[in-house]
């Protein structure tokens, strides 16, 4: 099946700086998306990006699909940043898998 | 509008005991999913319903799990026999369909003692 790797597993942040994470799948998708995993377990759509770019406030994600990866940028972190980024990739005919996460602390 | 329900958010059960999860999925939404999320890992995935039939049941661990959407709506999770390997949070999803955007419940934390 698909493989979903994510980096940096950790990443320690002072409040205002910016931060790039990535997510690479080994297979061509038709589906990825973004999650941000709150304190309290609740996954939160951040972004459905199979292809392209998009932007939502201090958020932005670029998958590029013929190079098989995404980039999740933060800018301007906050501490309701905190928390666990996931990575979630579905490919024709295959499940939906999701990556290890990338654990963010951003510190005040 | 409402988003995706789970009930119970917590349940805790004896080893041996059978278990059921609700998860109530947005309205009008046909695809299903069911995950498990062990601590300090991502959701894995369970089963996938398009409207009542169970799709892909492939991440079933074993015949101890079982789920059903009998009106294409509501589904519900059993576990037979429960063991202690069992305990994990147990995630529902929903989507238009398969290969659109998945919404998640806030999960059901499994506890067996």
């Amino acid at each position: 099946g698909i493989q979903v790797e994510q980096s940096p597993p950790d990443l320690i942040l002072q409040e205002g700086a910016n931060s790039t994470l990535r997510c690479n799948f080994s297979d061509s998708v038709n589906n990825l998306q973004w999650f941000h995993q709150n304190p309290w377990g609740q996954l939160i759509n951040l972004f459905y990006i199979p292809s392209g770019t998009k932007q939502n406030g201090r958020l932005s994600a670029t998958t590029v699909a013929t190079e098989r990866y995404s980039l999740l940028y933060i800018s301007s972190s906050q501490t309701t940043d905190s928390g666990v980024y996931f990575c979630a990739v579905g490919s024709y005919g295959q499940n939906f898998v999701f990556g290890p996460g990338t654990r963010l602390s951003v510190l005040p | 509008g409402a988003g995706v329900s789970q009930t119970p958010s917590n349940k805790v059960t004896e080893k041996g005991k059978y278990v059921e999860l609700r998860c109530d999925p947005i309205s009008g939404h046909t695809a299903l999913y069911w995950y498990r999320q062990s601590l300090g890992q991502g959701p894995e995935f369970l089963i996938y319903f398009q409207g009542t039939g169970a799709a892909d049941d492939s991440g079933l661990p074993n015949d101890r799990f079982f789920a059903v959407r009998p009106e294409g709506s509501v589904s519900t999770l059993k576990i037979q026999r429960t063991e202690r390997g069992d305990s994990a949070v147990y995630l529902c999803a929903s989507s238009l369909g398969s290969g659109w955007e998945q919404y998640f419940g806030p999960g059901t934390r499994l506890t067996v003692t």
